[in-house]
Protein backbone atom coordinates (compact mmCIF):
# COMPACT_ATOMS: atom_id res chain seq x y z
CA UNK A 1 0.00 0.00 0.00
CA UNK A 2 1.39 3.33 -0.73
CA UNK A 3 1.97 5.95 1.56
CA UNK A 4 3.05 9.35 2.34
CA UNK A 5 3.39 10.95 5.71
CA UNK A 6 4.58 14.57 5.72
CA UNK A 7 5.66 16.28 8.87
CA UNK A 8 7.73 19.58 10.02
CA UNK A 9 4.44 21.77 9.70
CA UNK A 10 4.25 23.98 12.54
CA UNK A 11 4.20 28.00 13.86
CA UNK A 12 6.73 30.30 12.70
CA UNK A 13 6.93 33.87 12.48
CA UNK A 14 7.46 35.72 9.46
CA UNK A 15 11.06 35.74 7.86
CA UNK A 16 11.63 32.29 10.06
CA UNK A 17 12.47 28.66 8.26
CA UNK A 18 10.94 25.56 8.56
CA UNK A 19 11.41 22.04 6.59
CA UNK A 20 8.92 19.92 5.61
CA UNK A 21 9.37 16.06 5.92
CA UNK A 22 7.50 13.07 4.11
CA UNK A 23 8.12 9.63 4.43
CA UNK A 24 7.31 7.53 1.66
CA UNK A 25 6.20 3.67 1.39
CA UNK A 26 4.52 0.97 -0.64
CA UNK A 27 5.79 2.11 -3.48
CA UNK A 28 9.52 2.38 -5.36
CA UNK A 29 10.20 6.04 -4.31
CA UNK A 30 13.43 6.37 -6.66
CA UNK A 31 11.29 6.01 -9.85
CA UNK A 32 8.63 8.92 -9.14
CA UNK A 33 8.64 12.50 -9.76
CA UNK A 34 7.75 13.80 -6.40
CA UNK A 35 5.68 17.12 -5.88
CA UNK A 36 4.58 19.65 -2.85
CA UNK A 37 0.97 20.72 -3.17
CA UNK A 38 -0.46 23.62 -0.91
CA UNK A 39 -3.97 24.92 -0.08
CA UNK A 40 -4.63 27.85 1.76
CA UNK A 41 -7.42 28.04 5.13
CA UNK A 42 -10.31 28.00 2.25
CA UNK A 43 -8.80 28.21 -0.68
CA UNK A 44 -7.46 25.63 -3.98
CA UNK A 45 -4.76 23.83 -4.00
CA UNK A 46 -1.80 25.37 -5.43
CA UNK A 47 1.27 23.27 -7.20
CA UNK A 48 4.42 24.21 -4.54
CA UNK A 49 7.68 22.34 -6.41
CA UNK A 50 8.60 18.91 -7.77
CA UNK A 51 11.80 16.88 -8.38
CA UNK A 52 12.68 14.45 -10.60
CA UNK A 53 13.53 10.86 -9.61
CA UNK A 54 17.35 11.81 -9.28
CA UNK A 55 16.81 15.15 -8.34
CA UNK A 56 18.65 16.33 -11.46
CA UNK A 57 15.71 18.61 -11.97
CA UNK A 58 13.53 20.55 -9.83
CA UNK A 59 10.72 23.19 -10.57
CA UNK A 60 8.99 25.87 -8.20
CA UNK A 61 6.20 28.23 -8.38
CA UNK A 62 7.08 31.71 -9.35
CA UNK A 63 5.60 32.68 -5.46
CA UNK A 64 8.12 30.15 -3.85
CA UNK A 65 11.59 30.77 -6.43
CA UNK A 66 14.61 31.45 -4.28
CA UNK A 67 12.98 30.93 -0.89
CA UNK A 68 12.03 27.30 -1.04
CA UNK A 69 14.32 24.21 -2.05
CA UNK A 70 12.74 20.86 -2.16
CA UNK A 71 15.06 17.71 -2.16
CA UNK A 72 14.78 14.01 -2.10
CA UNK A 73 16.92 11.33 -0.19
CA UNK A 74 16.37 8.19 -2.28
CA UNK A 75 18.41 5.54 -0.05
CA UNK A 76 15.61 7.07 2.95
CA UNK A 77 12.39 7.32 0.55
CA UNK A 78 11.89 11.24 1.68
CA UNK A 79 11.12 14.27 0.51
CA UNK A 80 12.13 17.13 1.91
CA UNK A 81 10.77 20.92 1.76
CA UNK A 82 12.78 23.46 3.24
CA UNK A 83 11.07 26.77 3.51
CA UNK A 84 13.06 30.00 4.09
CA UNK A 85 11.70 33.91 4.62
CA UNK A 86 8.49 32.77 5.48
CA UNK A 87 5.20 34.90 4.54
CA UNK A 88 1.78 35.25 6.08
CA UNK A 89 0.56 34.29 2.63
CA UNK A 90 2.36 31.22 3.12
CA UNK A 91 0.16 29.50 5.47
CA UNK A 92 -1.11 26.58 4.02
CA UNK A 93 -1.74 22.68 4.53
CA UNK A 94 1.60 21.50 2.77
CA UNK A 95 0.36 17.94 0.92
CA UNK A 96 3.37 15.53 -0.64
CA UNK A 97 1.80 14.07 -3.82
CA UNK A 98 3.85 11.29 -5.91
CA UNK A 99 3.58 11.96 -9.74
CA UNK A 100 3.05 9.56 -12.54
CA UNK A 101 2.20 9.58 -16.25
CA UNK A 102 0.44 7.43 -18.42
CA UNK A 103 1.22 6.86 -22.28
CA UNK A 104 3.26 7.57 -25.19
CA UNK A 105 3.12 11.94 -24.13
CA UNK A 106 3.76 12.61 -20.36
CA UNK A 107 1.13 14.10 -18.53
CA UNK A 108 1.82 14.32 -15.30
CA UNK A 109 -1.06 13.84 -12.44
CA UNK A 110 -0.52 13.44 -8.45
CA UNK A 111 -1.97 9.84 -7.97
CA UNK A 112 -1.41 9.28 -4.07
CA UNK A 113 -1.10 12.09 -1.89
CA UNK A 114 -0.49 12.23 2.01
CA UNK A 115 -2.87 13.69 4.91
CA UNK A 116 -0.76 17.34 4.51
CA UNK A 117 0.96 19.31 7.25
CA UNK A 118 0.07 22.78 8.46
CA UNK A 119 2.61 25.48 8.05
CA UNK A 120 1.39 28.72 9.84
CA UNK A 121 3.04 31.71 9.75
CA UNK A 122 2.09 34.40 11.87
CA UNK A 123 3.69 37.11 14.52
CA UNK B 1 1.54 30.58 -17.21
CA UNK B 2 -1.31 28.82 -18.36
CA UNK B 3 -4.68 29.84 -16.50
CA UNK B 4 -7.35 27.19 -15.93
CA UNK B 5 -11.20 28.51 -15.02
CA UNK B 6 -13.78 26.59 -12.97
CA UNK B 7 -17.13 27.81 -11.97
CA UNK B 8 -17.22 28.50 -8.49
CA UNK B 9 -20.43 25.98 -7.68
CA UNK B 10 -22.84 23.55 -9.25
CA UNK B 11 -25.68 22.24 -7.78
CA UNK B 12 -27.67 18.42 -8.93
CA UNK B 13 -30.12 16.32 -7.31
CA UNK B 14 -29.82 13.42 -6.50
CA UNK B 15 -29.73 10.85 -9.26
CA UNK B 16 -29.09 13.45 -11.48
CA UNK B 17 -26.02 14.28 -13.96
CA UNK B 18 -23.94 16.63 -12.90
CA UNK B 19 -21.29 18.72 -15.15
CA UNK B 20 -18.30 20.71 -14.44
CA UNK B 21 -16.17 22.54 -17.27
CA UNK B 22 -12.87 23.36 -16.85
CA UNK B 23 -11.63 26.10 -19.17
CA UNK B 24 -8.21 27.03 -20.79
CA UNK B 25 -6.62 28.24 -23.86
CA UNK B 26 -6.50 25.18 -26.54
CA UNK B 27 -6.74 22.88 -23.53
CA UNK B 28 -7.95 20.26 -25.84
CA UNK B 29 -4.33 19.62 -26.95
CA UNK B 30 -3.68 18.98 -23.24
CA UNK B 31 -3.76 16.39 -21.06
CA UNK B 32 -6.31 16.77 -18.03
CA UNK B 33 -6.74 15.25 -14.44
CA UNK B 34 -9.26 15.61 -11.62
CA UNK B 35 -9.57 15.27 -8.06
CA UNK B 36 -12.14 15.61 -5.67
CA UNK B 37 -11.13 16.57 -2.03
CA UNK B 38 -14.27 16.49 0.64
CA UNK B 39 -13.76 19.05 3.55
CA UNK B 40 -10.52 17.99 5.85
CA UNK B 41 -9.45 15.21 3.40
CA UNK B 42 -6.63 14.98 0.95
CA UNK B 43 -7.20 15.31 -2.22
CA UNK B 44 -8.69 11.96 -4.78
CA UNK B 45 -7.21 11.41 -8.39
CA UNK B 46 -10.85 10.37 -9.87
CA UNK B 47 -10.12 11.43 -13.97
CA UNK B 48 -6.69 11.05 -15.44
CA UNK B 49 -5.82 11.76 -19.01
CA UNK B 50 -8.70 13.35 -19.94
CA UNK B 51 -11.22 10.32 -19.48
CA UNK B 52 -9.28 7.42 -17.59
CA UNK B 53 -10.59 6.18 -14.04
CA UNK B 54 -7.78 5.21 -11.52
CA UNK B 55 -8.74 1.98 -9.78
CA UNK B 56 -11.54 2.18 -7.26
CA UNK B 57 -13.41 5.04 -8.79
CA UNK B 58 -16.84 4.33 -9.59
CA UNK B 59 -17.88 4.38 -13.46
CA UNK B 60 -20.28 7.27 -13.08
CA UNK B 61 -17.42 9.36 -13.21
CA UNK B 62 -16.19 10.05 -16.93
CA UNK B 63 -14.48 12.85 -18.62
CA UNK B 64 -13.93 14.64 -21.74
CA UNK B 65 -11.82 17.43 -23.59
CA UNK B 66 -12.21 19.08 -26.54
CA UNK B 67 -11.56 22.17 -27.79
CA UNK B 68 -11.24 25.15 -24.76
CA UNK B 69 -13.17 22.83 -22.48
CA UNK B 70 -12.94 19.78 -20.55
CA UNK B 71 -15.44 18.58 -18.06
CA UNK B 72 -16.34 16.40 -15.55
CA UNK B 73 -19.48 13.96 -15.39
CA UNK B 74 -20.50 12.20 -12.72
CA UNK B 75 -24.10 10.16 -13.55
CA UNK B 76 -26.17 9.34 -11.01
CA UNK B 77 -25.20 11.54 -8.50
CA UNK B 78 -24.71 10.64 -4.74
CA UNK B 79 -24.90 12.64 -1.54
CA UNK B 80 -21.60 11.24 -1.20
CA UNK B 81 -20.38 13.47 -4.44
CA UNK B 82 -20.36 16.42 -2.39
CA UNK B 83 -17.05 17.84 -2.26
CA UNK B 84 -14.73 20.27 -4.20
CA UNK B 85 -13.28 19.12 -7.14
CA UNK B 86 -10.15 20.33 -9.62
CA UNK B 87 -8.70 20.08 -12.90
CA UNK B 88 -5.03 19.82 -13.52
CA UNK B 89 -2.80 20.04 -16.36
CA UNK B 90 0.78 20.34 -17.15
CA UNK B 91 2.02 22.87 -18.77
CA UNK B 92 5.22 21.66 -20.51
CA UNK B 93 5.59 25.37 -22.39
CA UNK B 94 6.07 26.88 -19.00
CA UNK B 95 8.99 25.82 -16.62
CA UNK B 96 7.29 22.34 -16.39
CA UNK B 97 4.75 23.94 -14.21
CA UNK B 98 1.57 21.71 -13.31
CA UNK B 99 -1.42 24.02 -13.09
CA UNK B 100 -4.88 23.42 -11.26
CA UNK B 101 -7.73 25.13 -11.94
CA UNK B 102 -9.51 27.11 -8.94
CA UNK B 103 -12.19 24.48 -7.91
CA UNK B 104 -15.32 23.78 -8.03
CA UNK B 105 -17.97 22.90 -4.96
CA UNK B 106 -20.26 20.44 -6.18
CA UNK B 107 -23.80 20.52 -3.76
CA UNK B 108 -25.84 17.84 -4.17
CA UNK B 109 -29.74 19.54 -3.70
Amino acid sequence: EVQLVESGGGLVQPGGSLRLSCAASGFTFSSYWMSWVRQAPGKGLEWVANIKQDGSEKYYVDSVKGRFTISRDNAKNSLYLQMNSLRAEDTAVYYCAREDSSGPVPSFYFDYWGQGTLVTVSS
Amino acid sequence: SYVLTQPPSVSVAPGQTARITCGGNNIGSKSVHWYQQKPGQAPVLVVYDDSDRPSGIPERFSGSNSGNTATLTISRVEAGDEADYYCQVWDSSSDHQRVFGGGTKLTVL
